[in-house]
């Protein structure tokens, strides 16, 4: 357990609906970080936080995509009319401000749209 | 832009064997190098990273990388593994953007160790 958790672990959802995951990040880091993880793939980067300001949104795979962090704690990735393609593992992982620092990661939540 | 090439989708290899896992990068800047691992059913956890100064990085659990700047590589080795090893192995490097190293990861390395 590295103390990133997320909620929910798994979710299944017919194309269309949309979802909402949480990651509540390790309490004193303030980088907090957003993947996507498809089978036989590595981590894609898709946003990331400093505190509660989005410094990087560009890689979010469409407007269908978007991430909050209002109180710079948890935050929460929301994928609306979700498409069978979204299915996925939605890794979140935090680290300190510092530069090379670790990233640590959740145990993800994994999405099945039908 | 940087990319990241994980020569092997899966190295099989008997316990006690040792074992290298080949990543490559290319990047126009200078980058951060990672080798993360994720067991079965389990967040991705760091083994080593390169940030600079020694070009051979110690990780946990035995494992070590040697980064190779006119190589371009960052290859992953143990000199003998245990049947515990079996996982997951994805390289990353990390370059500078949007204030902040945005990292890529390779497809991953699936080892597997046999007894």
């Amino acid at each position: 357990d590295t103390g990133v958790s997320q909620d929910p672990r798994h979710k299944i959802t017919k194309r269309g609906q949309n979802v909402t995951f949480r990651c509540d990040p390790i309490s004193e880091h303030n980088r907090l970080y957003w993947y996507r993880q498809t089978l036989g793939q590595g981590p894609e980067f898709l946003t990331y936080f400093q505190n509660e300001a989005q410094l990087e949104k560009s890689r979010l795979l469409s407007d269908r995509f978007s991430a909050e962090r209002p109180k710079g704690s948890f935050s929460t990735l929301e994928i609306q009319r979700t498409e069978q393609g979204d299915s996925a593992m939605y890794l979140c992982a935090s680290q300190t401000g510092l530069v090379g620092e670790t990233q640590y990661f959740g145990p993800g939540t994994r999405l099945l749209v039908l | 832009a940087q990319s990241v090439t994980q020569l092997d989708s899966q190295v099989p290899v008997f316990e006690e064997a040792p074992v290298e896992l080949r990543c490559n990068y290319s990047s126009s800047v200078s980058v951060y190098l990672f080798w993360y691992v994720q067991y079965p059913n389990q967040g991705l956890q760091l083994l080593l990273k390169y940030l600079s100064g020694s070009t051979l990085v110690k990780g946990i659990n035995g494992f070590e990388a040697e980064f190779n700047k006119s190589q371009t590589s960052f290859h992953l080795r143990k000199p003998s593994v245990h049947i515990s090893d079996t996982a997951e192995y994805f390289c990353a490097v990390s370059e500078w953007g949007g204030g902040s190293y945005i990292p890529t990861f390779g497809r991953g390395t699936s080892l597997i160790v046999h007894p």
